[in-house]
């Protein structure tokens, strides 16, 4: 499996609360993606960056914010957390563009009460 | 927008049947990925096509790309319980930024030993 980490793997938190997901990679891609994974609903991208402080929103963008500051760290903000954003969150990575295939890391369990 | 739709969302099989999933995008795909994910894990990449009428292999699993370019088949001989998991196709968005893909709603395969 490619070297992707994503941190925590499992989260209960508050509604209002803050919560960064991190997602670390040893692979030195270029493109990293967030997707957030319900029922009924596959994968939905949140964010995407194509390098270091090059961000773009995805499908489902509302309430979350990213960053990257360096290569191999993709960070996940939900400012004010709410239940709609209780969910399994997903990273990937990417050599290429769209026509390259991502690489997914373990997700984490996000629960907001 | 660009839709990417998989059927059936479910599909149970004895073991030993075969199971065929199939994906059709709203618009001309350049290339489809093919994404399996085990019950509790993170989707796997599984193969690319490229060409119009594309055909591949991987052992008991067969891949189909469109002549229109527009869907897909993944095809499974005899299946097994490995074989057990969700199947996503994916396709590049189209008409924006070349570096998102397009998830389906993904196809549940259920195997009865």
């Amino acid at each position: 499996d490619a070297g992707i980490t994503q941190s925590p793997r499992h989260k209960v938190t508050e509604t209002g609360t803050p919560v960064t997901l991190r997602c670390h990679q040893t692979e030195n891609h270029r493109y990293m993606y967030w997707y957030r994974q319900d029922p009924g609903h596959g994968l939905r991208l949140i964010h995407y960056s194509y390098g270091v402080k090059d961000t773009d929103k995805g499908e489902v963008s509302d309430g979350y914010s990213v960053s990257r500051s360096k290569t191999e760290d993709f960070l996940l903000t939900l400012e004010s957390a709410t239940s709609s954003q209780t969910s399994v969150y997903f990273c990937a990575i990417s050599g290429g563009d769209s026509n390259q295939p991502q690489h997914f890391g373990d997700g984490t369990r996000l629960s907001i009460l | 927008g660009q839709q990417v739709m998989q059927i059936p969302q479910y599909q149970h099989v004895q073991e030993g049947e075969d199971f065929t999933t199939y994906c059709n995008s709203s618009t001309t795909l350049s290339n489809i990925q093919w994404y399996k994910q085990r019950p509790g894990g993170h989707p796997v990449f599984l193969i690319q096509l490229v060409k119009s009428g594309e055909v591949k292999k991987q052992k008991r699993l067969t891949f189909q790309f469109g002549e229109a370019k527009k869907n897909s088949s993944l095809h499974i001989t005899a299946t097994q319980t490995t074989d057990v998991g969700t199947y996503f196709c994916a396709g590049p968005n189209y008409g924006g930024a070349t570096n998102k893909l397009i998830f389906g709603t993904g196809t549940l395969l259920a195997v009865q030993p």
